[in-house]
């Protein structure tokens, strides 16, 4: 694809569910990043992965919060035990050059995450 | 730690007058910056972004930034505001060389008045 792209892009949970959020970078875009972006808020740092290796997840609020990307391309953010302080917007971002560079982070169009 | 600061939540311009964005950063090294906007359920989309080259960065859509290191600011202007300006936008700031997470301001909100 062109872009960045994110799905679902809406998703409503009772509280306590789990829930799985999946990213697709550019292809071939080393970096891959996730933030989340509360409600009036910009977005915040989650997690940084280079290929398959998670480099730096000390964005993530608590252990509830694991990201993965086995293959070094698609990612997917589980959150367990879903609270209503998780209801947010998941950005995911990829960008081409490993991290520490001035390369430019496309993002995607975000999932809107809803814990009732 | 990397700090961003946008003066104004929500900015309104007539069509055709400059806008003017405000953003300060804080950091003990010079950082990289950059703008982003975002439209309604759209994702970020770069506008520029200045790596130490030149101070005065032009982006698309005819914006452009004047990074000013004495006032540790980075405003985002344009001569002439058009209708599709309208949207939310966003200052962010990566640490220098080495860091790769971006800081991001609260974003300032951009409405159009015809």
């Amino acid at each position: 694809g062109a872009g960045v792209s994110q799905s679902p892009r809406y998703k409503v949970a009772k509280r306590g569910q789990d829930v799985a959020l999946r990213c697709d970078p550019i292809s071939g875009h080393v970096s891959l990043f996730w933030y989340q972006q509360a409600l009036g808020q910009g977005p915040e740092f989650l997690t940084y992965f280079q290929n398959e290796a998670q480099l730096d997840k000390s964005g993530l609020p608590s252990d509830r919060f694991f990201a993965e990307r086995p293959e070094g391309s698609v990612s997917t953010l589980k959150i367990q035990r879903t609270q209503q302080e998780d209801s947010a917007v998941y950005l995911c971002a990829s960008s081409f050059l490993a991290g520490g560079t001035t390369d430019t982070q496309y993002f995607g169009p975000g999932t809107r995450l809803t814990v009732l | 730690a990397q700090s961003v600061t946008q003066l104004g939540s929500h900015v309104s311009v007539s069509e055709g007058a400059l806008v003017l964005l405000r953003c300060n950063y804080s950091s003990s090294v010079p950082p990289y910056l950059f703008w982003y906007v975002q439209y309604p359920n759209q994702g970020l989309q770069l506008l520029l972004k200045y790596t130490s080259a030149a101070t005065l960065v032009k982006g698309i859509n005819g914006f452009e930034a004047e990074f000013k290191k004495s006032e540790t600011s980075f405003h985002l202007t344009k001569p002439s505001a058009h209708m599709s300006d309208a949207a939310e936008y966003f200052c962010a700031a990566r640490s220098g060389a080495g860091s790769y997470q971006l800081t991001f301001g609260k974003g300032t909100k951009l409405s159009v008045i015809p």
